[in-house]
């Protein structure tokens, strides 16, 4: 399984731009990039998921390099309510997804 | 609606004690997921079941058993509950994307179990 790393925490500001980047160096060919949230008290949340390039949805856009080393998703106006663990997770595609999560970096947004 | 359901949310045992949480999921999915959220945070998959059958078992101690009585409900027995066994166990569900991609998980609200 490719093994992520993820930085810890991040601090924001509300209405800034946040980016977090994730690197997995030994992703393979059928894996996908997936980023889950998780709010305290609560079970994670599907954000994005891509293969390559970048793909956007309403609330977030990731960012993939032609080498799929790393990723970076992107949360574009941070709010308070987006305050929250990440996970940056490579799952491979087959039956069922063995979600691997890491320790996720927990983005503390203020005023 | 409540897409993946726990019950109970909160619970409170002695050591040595058998206790069970159930999960429901009104998602029409085909694939039901246990894992386990210990105190420093790290979300780690216990087992899943698709289509009432048992197709992942991670390294979990026998007395953790889970049951399927049917796609919609994957329920998870402990015997014998020990300090260790404290943490948050979430279910989740999902259904296989045709066509490439990967399966997203839904979550329920999780179930804090602590062992006294």
């Amino acid at each position: 399984l490719a093994k992520t790393t993820q930085p810890i925490s991040m601090d924001s500001y509300e209405g800034q731009e946040v980016n977090i980047t994730c690197s997995h160096n030994n992703i393979a060919t059928n894996d996908y990039i997936t980023w889950y949230q998780q709010f305290p008290s609560q079970g994670p949340r599907f954000i994005i998921q891509g293969y390559k390039t970048k793909v956007t949805n309403e609330v977030a856009s990731l960012f993939i390099p032609a080498d799929r080393k790393s990723s970076t998703l992107s949360l574009p106006r941070v709010s308070l309510s987006d305050t929250a663990v990440y996970y940056c997770l490579v799952v491979n595609t087959g039956t069922a997804s063995k979600l691997t999560f890491g320790t996720g970096t927990r983005l503390q947004v203020t005023l | 609606d409540t897409a993946v359901s726990q019950t109970p949310k909160y619970l409170v045992t002695q050591m040595g004690n058998d206790k069970s949480i159930k999960c429901e999921q009104n998602l029409g999915h085909d694939t039901m997921y246990w894992y386990k959220q210990d105190s420093k945070k790290f979300l780690k998959i216990m087992f899943s079941y698709n289509n009432k059958e048992l197709i992942i078992n991670e390294t979990v101690p026998n007395r953790f058993s889970p049951k399927s009585p049917d796609k919609a409900h994957l329920n998870l027995h402990i015997n014998s509950l020990e300090l260790g066994d404290s943490a948050v166990y979430f279910c989740a569900s999902s259904q296989l994307v045709a066509g490439g991609g990967t399966d997203t998980q839904y979550f329920g609200p999780g179930t804090r179990l602590t062992v006294l």
